[in-house]
């Protein structure tokens, strides 16, 4: 069965400095993989996506992703974190059957000035 | 703004009572999904819907029903609430395999 992994609960960072926010995925096909971002009291909003093509990926906002299939991880990064990028931040995967998103348990991205 | 409306905001309700969440997918979009964010079952596919034909299920209780309407509009009936149902609730809609996403209903049972 498809599963995605966000093995960080809770990340804090330093506005202004770099993160990678880790993402690992079973699925046995290609997989679409995704990134959301939640900010408190909202919904969700597509950071990016991946369906095929080139493995690094870019997204609003200044995010960008690569796709590693030996790796099976779709790793999010930013260089240079701003104050208002504090949010929860979820990784999935569509499944191609019933076109149904399985999401991570999310990390929470704290950032300190 | 995603183009997805979901009514209402915010539903406080009691233990065995029934409430109905509201969708308006965007314009265009035939596909409706149904999802529940809980503190304890993170984000969970519940029912999908294709226009008017419902496409796939979830992890959805026997208690829970959906539908959609011709006008695309999609409903989540819920029904013998119980303290654990407190819950956000979104819904999204799709076109090409991308999901958009409401703002969602928070759901809180007393």
């Amino acid at each position: 069965a498809q599963s995605v992994t966000q093995p960080d609960i809770h990340i804090t960072v330093s506005e202004g400095a770099s993160l990678e926010l880790r993402c690992n995925y079973s699925y046995g096909a290609t997989p679409y993989l995704f990134w959301y971002v939640q900010s408190p009291g909202q919904g969700l909003q597509l950071l990016l996506k991946y369906f095929s093509g080139d493995t690094l990926v870019q997204g609003i906002k200044g995010f960008e992703a690569e796709f590693k299939r030996s790796q099976s991880s779709f790793n999010l990064r930013k260089p240079s974190v701003h104050w208002s990028d504090a949010a929860e931040y979820f990784c999935a995967v569509l499944t191609g059957t019933a076109s149904k998103l399985t999401f991570g348990t999310g990390t929470r991205l704290q950032v300190t000035l | 703004d995603s183009g997805v409306t979901q009514t209402p905001k915010h539903l406080i309700t009691a233990t065995g009572q029934r409430v109905t969440l509201r969708c308006s997918p965007r314009s265009g979009d035939l596909s409706v999904y149904w999802y529940q964010q809980s503190l304890d079952q993170g984000l969970q596919f519940l029912i999908q819907y294709y226009n008017g034909e419902e496409r796939a299920k979830g992890n959805i209780l026997e208690r829970f029903s959906a539908q959609q309407f011709p006008d695309l509009h999609s409903e989540l009936n819920l029904s013998s609430l119980e303290l654990g149902d407190s819950a956000l609730y979104f819904c999204a809609s799709s076109r090409d395999d991308e999901q958009f996403f409401g703002p969602g209903t928070r759901l809180t049972v007393l």
